[in-house]
């Protein structure tokens, strides 16, 4: 079974500190993704990671940035948090395509506070 | 972009009735379909998915259609139970290497 673990469950943090979120995928997929979920707008696509150090803007990159430095562990980053960015942060991984879509598997999620 | 549109967004049903959920895209190279379901706490699960080659997938008691030239999409869940009750979700796909675009969610509530 894939497994795809955030490192924290639940994070609380303060306006304009720098925050890491770290996801880690135990299957060597090439991609790597970031999500963000809040209620009544589903998820959101924040950055994704087609293998590493390659890195792709999604639908709401500002204020975010993302680093995949080994390819099972893929860094979500915000850079001054602010209490907009308060949400559940979710990662996936997938197996790279080969022209072909395939499932991506998420995490359990990690629930951020910025106060 | 994509866009994916997906209603209801909530949906009540009875022990033992179906439900159906629906979705539209908006990108025609969408190729790749999945649903997802999501528990509380937990992070969405892939349920069933179908790509653009299909009309149709089962597994047991869950469904997919998929409608190419009305760009629309349904799950289908037939004899509902109470762990059934969860959040799903609906994704669209374009080419390969594209990440899912997901609709907003629909909450199944299943009652005894």
């Amino acid at each position: 079974d894939v497994k795809v673990t955030q490192s924290s469950r639940y994070l609380v943090k303060r306006t304009g500190e720098k925050v890491f979120l770290e996801c880690v995928q135990d299957m060597d997929h090439e991609n790597m993704f970031w999500y963000r979920q809040d209620p009544g707008l589903g998820l959101r696509l924040i950055y994704f990671s087609y293998d590493v150090k390659m890195k792709e803007k999604g639908d709401i990159p500002e204020g975010y940035s993302v680093s995949r430095e080994k390819k099972e562990r893929f860094s979500l980053i915000l850079e001054s948090a602010s209490t907009n960015q308060t949400s559940m942060y979710l990662c996936a991984s997938r197996l790279g395509t080969g022209g072909r879509n395939q499932p991506q598997h998420f995490g359990d999620g990690t629930r951020l506070s910025i106060l | 972009g994509e866009n994916v549109e997906q209603h209801p967004s909530t949906l009540s049903v009875q022990e033992g009735d179906s439900a159906v959920i629906k979705c539209t895209y908006s990108d025609s190279a969408s190729n790749y379909f999945p649903w997802y379901k999501q528990e509380l706490g937990k992070g969405p699960q892939l349920i069933i998915d179908i790509r653009s080659n299909v009309g149709e997938k089962k597994d047991q008691r869950i469904a997919v259609t998929l409608n190419k030239t009305a760009k629309h999409f349904s799950l289908h869940i037939t004899e509902t139970q109470p762990e059934d009750s969860a959040v799903y979700f609906c994704a669209a796909s374009g080419g390969a290497g594209t990440a899912l675009i997901f609709g907003k969610g629909t909450t199944l509530s299943v009652s005894s």
